[in-house]
Order: structure tokens, then sequence, then C-alpha cells
């Protein structure tokens, strides 16, 4: 199975920081890779998918980079209803497997 | 609207069974792949199962199989998970998920809960 590794694990930001997560996979995703957010209690949301598509209603000022093994998620701007935890994932290969996660909290 | 409703979840012993449901509306179900995903308390998310549209090919991940068995009635709309074997470490929320264009899951479930202890 493809490993997924993402950092930081945790972090603590404030309003209006530009917040950037990574993921890295252990072998070569070419773009099929995924972002989710998940605030407590509710089931994961599709923020971007092939690595730099932002699905429809998402806000711009979240944007996916990256190809191959190495990929980021950047928060340009981080606002209130943004504090949530992150997971990648990776559908080049089945099992299609997440990233541990990454918590945002409030600084 | 696109919905996914989970049910069935509770709690059991171990050793025993639990078949989760999970109701589809507002697409055609039968057109698509559809996945059950799982998270421990305070863990990860991990897929558990995936079937294709007409029900005649699944997968599993390593530490469920010859345990659970998916399935689907596309004349109901709904898709199955039959949970046997039950152990304490199947503990989780467990989401069903429709996947989108080979890609990625577009449409989450609110998840069910199953807890397994004695």
């Amino acid at each position: 199975d493809i490993q997924m590794t993402q950092s930081p694990s945790s972090l603590s930001a404030s309003i209006g920081d530009r917040v950037t997560i990574t993921c890295r996979a252990s072998q070569s995703l070419t773009t099929f890779l995924n972002w989710y957010q998940q605030k407590p209690g509710k089931a994961p949301k599709l923020l971007i998918y092939a690595a730099s598509t932002l699905q429809t209603g998402v806000p711009s000022r979240f944007s996916g980079s990256g190809s191959g093994t190495d990929f980021t998620l950047t928060i340009s701007s981080l606002q209130p209803e943004d504090f949530a935890s992150y997971y990648c994932q990776q559908t080049y290969i089945t099992p299609w497997t997440f990233g541990q996660g990454t918590k945002v909290e409030i600084k | 609207d696109v919905q996914l409703v989970e049910s069935g979840g509770g709690l059991v012993q171990p050793g025993g069974s639990l078949r989760l449901s999970c109701a589809a509306s507002g697409f055609t179900f039968s057109t698509y792949w559809m996945h059950w995903v799982r998270q421990g308390p305070g863990k990860g998310l991990v897929w558990v199962s995936r079937i294709n549209p007409d029900g005649s090919s699944s997968s599993y991940t390593d530490s469920v199989k010859g345990r659970f068995t998916i399935s689907r009635d596309n004349a109901k709309n709904t898709l199955y998970l039959q949970m046997n074997s039950l152990r304490v470490d199947d503990t989780a929320v467990y989401y069903c998920a429709r996947e989108w264009n080979d890609m990625a899951f577009d449409c989450w479930g609110q998840g069910t809960l199953v807890t397994v202890s004695s």
C-alpha cells in the first residue's frame, strides 16, 4: 500500500495567517492526490482533487500544488471556519490511502 | 440534493455482528462505485471497502478481509456493510462515501458509530 505522510500533525495559527500543510507519498502519484477538510463530529468534505483543482463551492483562499510524491495545501488567509482537520488522500493505486491528518487550531 | 444516510451502528460485544446500511438519494445510485471509510476515536480516516456499480466486484482492507462483506441493493438505493467477528479495534465511526470520476470521494454520509466492547 502507498503510505501518505502529512506534516505537521498539528499547528496553531491566527486569523489571517497563511497556512501550509504538506503531504508526502511513498511513491509517485502523478497528480492523483486529494485534500479533505473535517470539522469535529462531521463528515469529511472534499476541498481539492487532482492535486490542484478546487471542488465546486470551495473558497479560493484554498489552493493545492505538487506532483509526484510531494504535495501542499495552502490556506492564504485563515478564517474562523477553517479551524479543522485536513487529510490528504492518494487515489493513484488501490487501496486508496489517507494521510494521518493535520489539525489546525486557533493560536 | 445528493444525500447519503447511514444507520445500523450501535454497541456490540466482541465476536458479535452488525449490519450497516447507507441510504442514497438525489443521484443515480446504480452508476456509482461506493465505499466504506472508518475513523477510530481520535484517529484518522481509513478506507475499509468498495463495491462496483452492479455489485459484482468488491475489495477490502486487509484487517477486515473474511469478516466484513459489502453489498448493495440498487433497487432500494442502499449500500450495506455486514460486519462479523467484530473486534475491539473495529470501534469507529463508519462513513459511506460516493466515488466520483474514479478520483475522489465527493459525497459522504454523516457516519454511524460502532462500538465493540464487553
